[in-house]
């Protein structure tokens, strides 16, 4: 069974690009969650994907978006990077209750 | 929304010592998990516990969803228990996502 990877591991971006993470669920896994996590403080949830549509949004503004694909991976993109975009970035699959998360992405914006 | 407090949130022990690590929920919910996060940012699965008792080797946990607390049991601490402790709670209400505590920050001194 694998488990839920992520890439890349790092990314260093300039303010005002654009970037796109990726996540691939646990096998069996139909649902994906991306959470935000600043330095020394706990995830923020940013929004969920079950069978290729949202389902739940966190506190976010609409330059975070995402999609699912059919295979249940999925992508993270931000638009207009801001400084305080700088965060580990973490996906989690789950099937029915339980989340599994992937080693995360590091995105530094300077 | 639901509040959800984590204490203590700084730990500093002897290896070899016991400790309990509490969190506190402000609303029912459906499920809760505990989380070890390593230096790296991985967040490790330790226990899925909406409620009841389980135990996994040196660790334990028990939530009494009714009285919206839940608390995890270190027996025996060792250095590699040091990092970072949170539980998440997905509420009753439907939101669709998990909220995080505030964490407890642990460091096992050998």
């Amino acid at each position: 069974e694998t488990g839920v990877t992520q890439s890349p591991t790092h990314l260093i971006k300039t303010r005002g690009q654009q970037v796109t993470l990726r996540c691939s669920s646990q096998s069996g896994h139909n649902t994906v969650s991306w959470y935000q996590q600043a330095l020394g403080q706990g995830p923020q949830f940013i929004f969920q994907y079950y069978r290729e549509e949202e389902n739940g949004r966190g506190n976010f503004p609409p330059r975070f978006s995402g999609l699912q694909f059919p295979n249940y991976s999925s992508e993270l993109n931000v638009n207009a990077l801001e400084l305080d975009d700088s965060a580990l970035y973490l996906c989690a699959s789950s099937g029915r209750s339980e989340q599994y998360f992937g080693p995360g992405t590091r995105l530094t914006v300077t | 929304g639901i509040q959800v407090e984590q204490s203590p949130p700084d730990l500093i022990l002897q290896e070899g010592a016991n400790s309990t690590l509490r969190c506190n929920f402000s609303d029912s919910v459906n499920n809760l998990q505990w989380f070890h996060q390593n230096p790296w940012g991985q967040l490790i699965n330790l226990f899925y516990i909406p409620s009841g008792t389980k135990q996994n080797g040196r660790l334990s946990a028990t939530t009494v969803a009714t009285e919206r607390y839940s608390l995890l049991y270190i027996s025996s601490s060792q250095t590699t228990d040091s990092g970072v402790y949170f539980c998440a709670v997905f509420p009753t209400s439907g939101t669709y996502k998990y909220i995080f505590g505030t964490g407890t920050r642990l460091k096992v001194l050998a």
